[in-house]
């Protein structure tokens, strides 16, 4: 099993749906979640941090965090065009390592 | 600001050979991680320094190495290379490091070993 689970898609949405992106892991001493999106030849940069369960909102996206079922996501509503790429989900667990998922590709159909 | 910067951006190697990377962080960041990000495996993490020392470390052969000099700047080392070393190297940096700081990644180092 892979301590950070992604399914890597593609996934296809129409633009102004909502994607939703899951990301499972294993490490349930894990504290720390993000949510990084990278474009096709670009580095990841930082969307959204969550660290307690529930949700957090910031503009269009909302992470949700349910440390019971070790399980977080990432909503993008009103999903446009410029959305699309790749989204990884990274987990600090002990010793503060860092894992990343395999991302999810995403793809808003205009 | 200006932001992480890596040189050199695009390297070309055989195998059996040695390459260093280099990664200067964003002003006032003192910890710098290198990630490896290929199709098949993804981003995954080689190593973590911070003031110089290396704090944290993945599962990586001892042909993997590092290190940070007292500006934060810091190399890669990889000796020996195998085809499977082909792959995008991304370093990232923090304020401190730690579980719940923002990094910031350069546009990384594609290597491609023949």
């Amino acid at each position: 099993q892979k301590e950070v689970e992604q399914n890597s898609g593609p996934l296809s949405v129409p633009e102004g749906a909502i994607a939703s992106l899951n990301c499972t892991y294993s490490d349930r001493g894990s504290q720390s979640f993000f949510w990084y999106r990278q474009y096709s030849g670009k580095s990841p940069e930082l969307i959204m941090s969550i660290y307690s369960n529930g949700d957090k909102e910031d503009g269009r996206f909302t992470a949700q965090l349910n440390k019971a079922s070790q399980y977080v996501s990432l909503l993008i509503r009103d999903s446009q065009p410029s959305d699309s790429a790749t989204y990884l989900c990274a987990v600090i667990g002990g010793y503060q390592k860092v894992t990343f998922g395999i991302g999810t590709k995403l793809q808003v159909i205009p | 600001k200006a932001g992480v910067t890596q040189t050199p951006r695009y390297l070309i190697k055989t195998r059996g050979q040695q390459v260093t990377l280099s990664c200067s962080p964003i002003s006032g960041h003192r910890s710098v991680s290198w990630y490896q990000q290929t199709p098949g495996q993804g981003l995954q993490f080689l190593f973590e320094y911070f003031s110089e020392t290396q704090r944290n470390k993945g599962n990586f052969p001892g042909r993997f190495s590092g290190r940070q000099f007292s500006n934060s700047r810091s190399e890669m080392n990889v000796s020996t290379l195998e085809l499977g070393d082909s792959a995008l190297y991304l370093c990232a940096s923090s304020l401190n490091g730690g579980g719940t700081e923002t990094q910031y990644f350069g546009p990384g180092t594609r290597l491609l070993v023949l």
